[in-house]
């Protein structure tokens, strides 16, 4: 498919287990979004990468959380010891070029994460 | 601080019908104001990009305005179908090197037949 691709779509785990979710942006695409959606509420910034770099990750709500991104292509955003509150929807979204330049954010359908 | 209110919350119209959805903001410095189409269960798909010097843009029944002035937007829809039943999300991305979007919470459109 043409389009940005995340996995898993849905993942159930024990409070205090690590989780790694998986975004594959479109091919080409150097700006690639992570944002986490809680139930009812708008979408939360996390970090944003600039091909395999990430000039911002003020949004990241604690240290538990850490995001890479190799090849400027992939890019797996790590929760460790989840707790309850991490409960929530996690997209990616991948554009050609960085915001600022008027350019569309293609998202993916999101990884559903609950925790147990 | 940076912040993108969105009204009403929700609605609900005939399908047929037309309506507006409002979004106002705080943002500053101005980059560019998106409106997004979030179906349920989906991930936002991007309607229209207005940039300071655009007073509206359009993607078929959908229009959108902006008045830099106000900081103000709208999203007009005209002759609705009940697939457009879904969230509507207000975006407005942060000039300079930030690079940052700060999204609004959305109006929840329902489109009954």
């Amino acid at each position: 498919g043409a389009g940005v691709s995340q996995s898993p779509s849905n993942k159930v785990t024990e409070k205090g287990k690590d989780v790694e979710l998986r975004c594959d942006p479109i091919s080409g695409h150097t700006a690639l979004y992570w944002y986490r959606q809680r139930l009812g509420q708008g979408l939360e910034f996390l970090i944003y990468f600039q091909g395999n770099s990430a000039p911002d990750k003020s949004g990241l709500p604690s240290d538990r959380f850490s995001a890479e991104r190799t090849g400027e292509s992939v890019s797996t955003l790590t929760i460790q010891r989840t707790q309850q509150e991490d409960s929530a929807v996690y997209l990616c979204a991948s554009s050609l070029r960085l915001p600022a330049f008027n350019q569309p954010q293609h998202f993916g359908d999101g990884t559903r994460l609950s925790i147990l | 601080k940076n912040q993108v209110e969105q009204s009403p919350q929700s609605l609900i119209i005939l399908e047929g019908k037309n309506c507006t959805l409002q979004c106002n903001y705080t943002v500053s410095p101005f980059s560019n104001l998106r409106w997004y189409k979030q179906d349920t269960g989906r991930g936002p798909v991007s309607l229209t990009i207005m940039t300071f010097s655009e007073n509206t843009k359009s993607n078929g029944r959908y229009t959108a305005t902006l008045d830099a002035d106000t900081k103000q937007s709208s999203l007009h829809i005209t002759a609705s179908q009940l697939s457009d039943s879904a969230s509507y999300i207000c975006v407005v991305t942060v000039g300079g090197a930030t690079n940052k979007l700060i999204f609004g919470t959305g109006t929840l459109l329902a489109v009954q037949p």
